[in-house]
């Protein structure tokens, strides 16, 4: 059965700072893999995305992901954090259909000033 | 492009009424979800839909919970007796081809519950 874990619920980081948001997942065979974003207040949207290809896939506001295959990881970087990126970032998998995510447990990720 | 909109966007009701979230997915997409989000459980696949037809209604947590989608621009979650178990946000999303990954989830801003 797939699974995603996201370590970390919350990670702060100094504007200005990398920003490092971990996703593990298991799966049997390669999935498709999402990063979403949720402002406050806000539903999610689609930051970035991996399907076939590149296995370093940029996204909005800067951020990109790599996967890596003998990891089982899809980690979420951004160079330097600027004080728009607070919000809760959700890792998803899904093998066979864009209904069927299975979705991580969010990281909130904070920006100190 | 309004995006897909959702309401109310709070509602406090008491345990036992009936509640009723509405839904207004983008026009032109074919598919539409239903997400429960709780810090407990985090977000959950309601039900979805596909061409106004439910394909998979098997996270409706129980017979209180019914979805309904009369028409591709309408779509209601209701619940009927309301418990306070049942707070959480309900989050409905659209998209123009649920086998593509080249279509993402579009969300609503939600609708957050509160049943005391």
């Amino acid at each position: 059965a797939q699974s995603v874990t996201q370590l970390g619920s919350h990670v702060s980081v100094s504007e200005g700072a990398l920003v490092l948001l971990r996703c593990n997942y298991s799966s049997s065979v390669p999935p498709y893999l999402f990063w979403y974003v949720q402002y406050p207040n806000q539903g999610l949207q689609l930051l970035l995305k991996y399907t076939t290809g590149a296995t370093l896939v940029k996204g909005i506001n800067g951020f990109e992901a790599e996967f890596k295959k003998s990891e089982t990881s899809f980690h979420l970087t951004k160079p330097s954090a600027h004080m728009s990126d607070a919000a809760e970032y959700f890792c998803a998998v899904s093998l066979d259909s864009n209904y069927q995510l299975i979705w991580g447990a969010g990281t909130k990720l904070i920006i100190k000033p | 492009d309004a995006g897909v909109i959702q309401s109310p966007r709070h509602e406090v009701t008491e345990m036992g009424q009936e509640v009723t979230l509405r839904c207004k997915p983008i026009s032109g997409h074919n598919s539409l979800f239903w997400y429960r989000q709780t810090m407990m459980r985090g977000l959950e696949l309601l039900i979805y839909f596909n061409n106004n037809v439910p394909i998979d209604d098997s996270g409706m947590p129980e017979d209180r919970f019914s979805a309904k989608m009369p028409n591709a621009s309408f779509s209601t979650l209701k619940i009927q007796p309301s418990e306070p178990r049942d707070s959480a946000v309900y989050f409905c999303a659209s998209t123009v081809d649920r086998d593509s990954y080249n279509s993402p989830l579009h969300f609503g801003n939600g609708t957050r519950l509160t049943v005391t």
